[in-house]
């Protein structure tokens, strides 16, 4: 069983629209856990952490569900430069395991 | 405060050549990951070193590649013999320690091609 396992979509969703992305993590022990986005052949760039309690930046909200080993990301009012392939990450056992990344494009 | 540098950005090799790709983390960053990405496809973790200490390398290939993070200087990932699969991105990330929330950070990537 994969670290971490994300649909690898694709979404494609209009202008302004609400998209929600989830992941699942195998390891109970896993520490921390964030949300990257990548942009076609560039570097993964971090999104956000995602703390326990829930965190939300702008028009982006992450949870985390420790129990059902579930973190998901919420993106309001999509904007067109919020395609991208979105990764989930998970750290655990001193190291970092990657999702294979969900894909969004945003229509006009 | 640089980020995370790679170098070079793009390198081209001949099959049996060696490829040698640099990483320079973060300052103040003591903990190097690379990772290699094929395309179209997701990040594949190769190893995960500290100063002078690989802590974990089931990601890398037991033959032709090697890597090291010596007390001075950047860390160099090594592929010998380079043949056309190896063809892919390499990212380098660093963090400050692991655990807790602690986020790694990722250089540009070096695009190696094999001819």
């Amino acid at each position: 069983r994969k670290e971490v396992e994300q649909d690898p979509g694709p979404f494609n969703v209009p202008e302004g629209a609400t998209v929600a992305f989830n992941c699942t993590y195998s390891n109970s022990a896993s520490q921390s856990f964030f949300w990257y986005r990548q942009d076609c052949r560039k570097e993964p760039k971090l999104l956000m952490s995602v703390y326990s309690s829930g965190n939300e930046d702008g028009r982006f909200t992450a949870q985390l569900n420790r129990a059902s080993q579930y973190i998901s990301l919420l993106i309001r009012d999509s904007k067109l430069s919020d395609s991208a392939t979105y990764l989930c990450v998970v750290n655990a056992r001193n190291q970092f395991y990657f999702g294979t990344g969900t894909s969004l494009t945003v229509i006009p | 405060n640089a980020g995370v540098m790679q170098n070079p950005r793009h390198l081209v090799r001949r099959r049996g050549q060696e490829a040698r790709l640099r990483c320079s983390p973060m300052k103040g960053h003591s903990h190097v990951y690379w990772y290699r990405q094929l395309p179209e496809e997701g990040l594949k973790f190769m190893v995960y070193l500290q100063k002078e200490n690989i802590i974990d390398e089931s990601g890398m290939p037991k033959e032709r590649f090697s890597a090291e993070f010596p007390k001075e200087g950047p860390s160099i990932l090594r592929i010998q013999q380079v043949v056309r699969g190896d063809s892919a991105a390499y990212f380098c990330a660093s963090s400050p320690r692991v655990g807790g929330l602690y986020e790694q950070y990722f250089g540009p990537g070096t695009r190696l091609t094999v001819t």
